[in-house]
């Protein structure tokens, strides 16, 4: 069975530039979810998707950063202008039908940007 | 969010026992105590979870305090492969969907 599958694995942009990483969750997994990780610390939950709908943003900052996922499969994330501080692992997750008890995501190998 | 805490780092030998502690004495009664993992250059990957009773899989045990207010990931027999961070996360239940890593546990497996 597939992974999760991302891409770019490595991106190096000028800040102020925009950047765009893809992700493909496991078939039949409903639930997706970004994460941002900074070097050193554990994955932040950027934004999470049911299906097409974006269930929580909470986390995402708006003002630069957007997200769609609009056939409830696959998924963009994107951020413009990128900012120096942007620099980090771009993790995409998914998950299949709610469990109550068992919170089992399944993430992809991440997308590594560097903003120069 | 209820937050766990746990050693910076923790050293093992091959082929030795492995206990990685983790504290949670905020715990609500709806949180299920979840590990994960993170490989190096890899995205995290699930370990164990459980609630009130110790639970075994094929990668792993964990042990939960009567209180729930601590847990310990056991590894029977570290192997170069178990080297990852290690995240205790409570999630699950009325948490469902909000994973809330911590800065985890680095574990060393020296040959």
């Amino acid at each position: 069975e597939a992974g999760v599958v991302q891409s770019p694995r490595y991106k190096i942009i000028e800040k102020k530039q925009p950047v765009a990483f893809w992700c493909n969750p496991i078939s039949g997994h409903n639930t997706l979810y970004w994460y941002r990780q900074n070097l050193g610390q554990g994955p932040e939950l950027l934004i999470r998707y049911e299906n097409e709908e974006a269930v929580d943003d909470s986390q995402l900052p708006k003002d630069r950063f957007s997200a769609e996922r609009l056939k409830g499969v696959d998924s963009t994330l994107k951020i413009q202008p990128a900012e120096l501080g942007d620099s980090a692992v771009y993790l995409c997750a998914s998950s299949p039908d709610r469990d109550f008890s068992l919170d089992e995501q399944f993430f992809g190998p991440g997308t590594r940007l560097t903003v120069l | 969010d209820a937050k766990t805490t746990q050693p910076n780092s923790m050293e093992s030998n091959e082929e030795e026992p492995v206990h990685l502690p983790c504290n949670h004495s905020t715990i609500s009664g709806t949180d299920y105590i979840h590990w994960y993992r993170q490989l190096p250059s890899q995205g995290p990957e699930y370990v164990i979870h459980g609630l009130t009773s110790n639970v075994n899989n094929r990668m792993a045990s964990l042990a939960i305090a009567e209180d729930r207010k601590s847990s310990t990931l056991i590894l029977h027999r570290a192997t170069l492969r178990d080297a990852a961070v290690y995240y205790c996360i409570l999630a699950g239940g009325t948490s469902y969907g909000k994973l809330t890593f911590g800065q985890g546990t680095i574990l060393t497996v020296h040959p």
